[in-house]
């Protein structure tokens, strides 16, 4: 009874290709974020959605785009992948109810462009 | 947003109490401060959220002195089991801009 799930959970690619990764949280919560931890472990917001909206776009090169069909569902899109897109992308989750500052957070998508 | 200074790594053994503490010199009226734990290939895992004095749960406690200019988080009795990155981050609960992680604090608990 994963809460947050992330897929895939490994996924490795050339350069100049196009993948998704998807996610999926069970928790009936209302926001949900795309987060980026590069090699030094440095975790950035990438996207946050609320209710299907976006909320949230720090300056994310528009190659990556986020879909959210609705509240329990944040894909993230990349185009046109490159090498410095290697990283491992966390999908997260979180209520009003418990608070917006309490992430509950999936295992993790690890993305290695070659 | 508030930045947040802690140290880079610490070390304890098992059984001792361990004591991580953050600066966050320009905390807002109101921010909070949230502290997440990270395991090797895992995503983080909120641990305790407190806005001013001592916050305890089972897993651990928070001390927020009366000026909020830092904050301590404080694990007691630790176990081989807690050694993770522990990340302190300090945001308004909105939920309108999501919290910003820093580098973390590296914790590695001997035998």
């Amino acid at each position: 009874d994963t809460a947050v799930s992330q897929t895939p959970k490994y996924l490795v690619t050339q350069m100049g290709n196009d993948k998704s990764i998807k996610c999926e949280q069970n928790l009936g919560h209302d926001t949900m974020y795309w987060y980026k931890q590069d090699s030094k472990k440095f975790l950035k917001i990438m996207f946050s959605y609320n209710n299907k909206e976006l909320i949230i776009n720090e300056t994310v090169p528009n190659r990556f785009s986020p879909k959210s069909p609705d509240k329990a569902h944040l894909n993230l899109h990349i185009n046109s992948l490159e090498l410095g897109d290697s990283a491992v992308y966390f999908c997260a989750s979180s209520s009003p109810a418990t608070g917006a500052n309490v992430l509950t957070f999936g295992a993790g998508s690890r993305l290695t462009v070659l | 947003l508030a930045k947040t200074t802690q140290p880079i790594s610490m070390d304890s053994y098992e059984g001792q109490e361990v004591n991580i503490t953050c600066s966050h010199n320009n905390i807002a009226t109101n921010d909070y401060i949230t502290w997440y734990q990270q395991f090797p290939s895992q995503g983080p895992r909120f641990i305790i959220q407190g806005y001013k004095t001592k916050v305890t749960n089972e897993v651990a406690s928070l001390f927020i002195p009366a000026d909020r200019k830092s904050s301590t988080l404080s694990l007691p009795r630790v176990s081989l089991s807690d050694t993770a990155v522990y990340y302190c981050l300090v945001g308004m609960d909105t939920g309108r801009r999501a919290l910003t992680f820093g580098s973390g604090t590296r914790l590695q608990v001997q035998p």
